[in-house]
């Protein structure tokens, strides 16, 4: 099956500061990437995705990269507000099964004022 | 709307008994989805189903687990004689339909605490 490897673990950026998320997957054809914002005692919500068949995506402050060739996708947040302190996380759905996603370990991004 | 609600919120049970885990998805969607988050890390993929049916469990961990859908609405996933490797959140999601690029709408999780 797939494997996504995310890092950074923790990520701490000053108010105004960009932050960037970096995700890489192992299944070469896997062909979408949604990235999921966990905030403290919530469910996941989904902030942006992105498909094989673009390189990017922007959606206001926030950003997503793909790179089909190295397998690896990153999350870009520019001016960073205390709001967007969260836990992120990076996914790849199946391939023999679109129906199953693959998550990312997780990035605790704090925004300090 | 209403969004995904899930019950309980939290469940603290003894190793060996039974636990059952609610998830009442968004009206009208046909899919759900149950993921379990353990401390510090990522989703990890147990079941889903389109309507009643459930068409892939390898994602479950043991033949402890078991879930199933009725009337293609609420879902309930069971943990027979939970063991402490258990604990863990137990995230619910629905979606308005399986497969393509529907949007996963997530409840709070059921925090499950083992003894």
């Amino acid at each position: 099956g797939e494997n996504v490897e995310q890092h950074p673990s923790t990520l701490s950026v000053q108010e105004g500061d960009s932050a960037v998320i970096k995700c890489t997957y192992s299944d070469s054809a896997s062909n979408y990437f949604p990235w999921y914002k966990q905030e403290l005692g919530k469910g996941p919500q989904l902030i942006i995705d992105i498909r094989s068949n673009v390189g990017e995506k922007k959606d206001q402050r926030i950003a997503v990269t793909l790179n089909k060739t190295a397998k690896h996708f990153s999350l870009h947040i520019t001016e960073t507000q205390p709001e967007d302190s969260a836990v992120y996380f990076c996914a790849a759905r199946g391939v023999d099964n679109f129906n199953k996603f693959y998550f990312g370990s997780g990035t605790k991004l704090n925004v300090k004022p | 709307g209403a969004g995904v609600s899930q019950s309980p919120s939290n469940k603290v049970t003894e190793k060996g008994k039974d636990v059952e885990l609610r998830c009442d998805p968004i009206s009208g969607h046909t899919a759900l989805y149950w993921y379990r988050q353990s401390l510090g890390q990522g989703l990890e993929f147990l079941i889903y189903f389109q309507g009643n049916s459930a068409p892939d469990k390898s994602g479950l961990p043991s033949d402890r687990f078991s879930a199933e859908r009725t009337g293609g609405s609420v879902s309930t996933l069971t943990i027979q004689r939970t063991q402490q490797e258990d604990s863990a959140v137990y995230l619910c999601a629905s979606s308005l339909r399986a497969g393509g690029y529907n949007e996963q709408f997530f409840g709070p999780g059921t925090r499950l605490t083992v003894l």
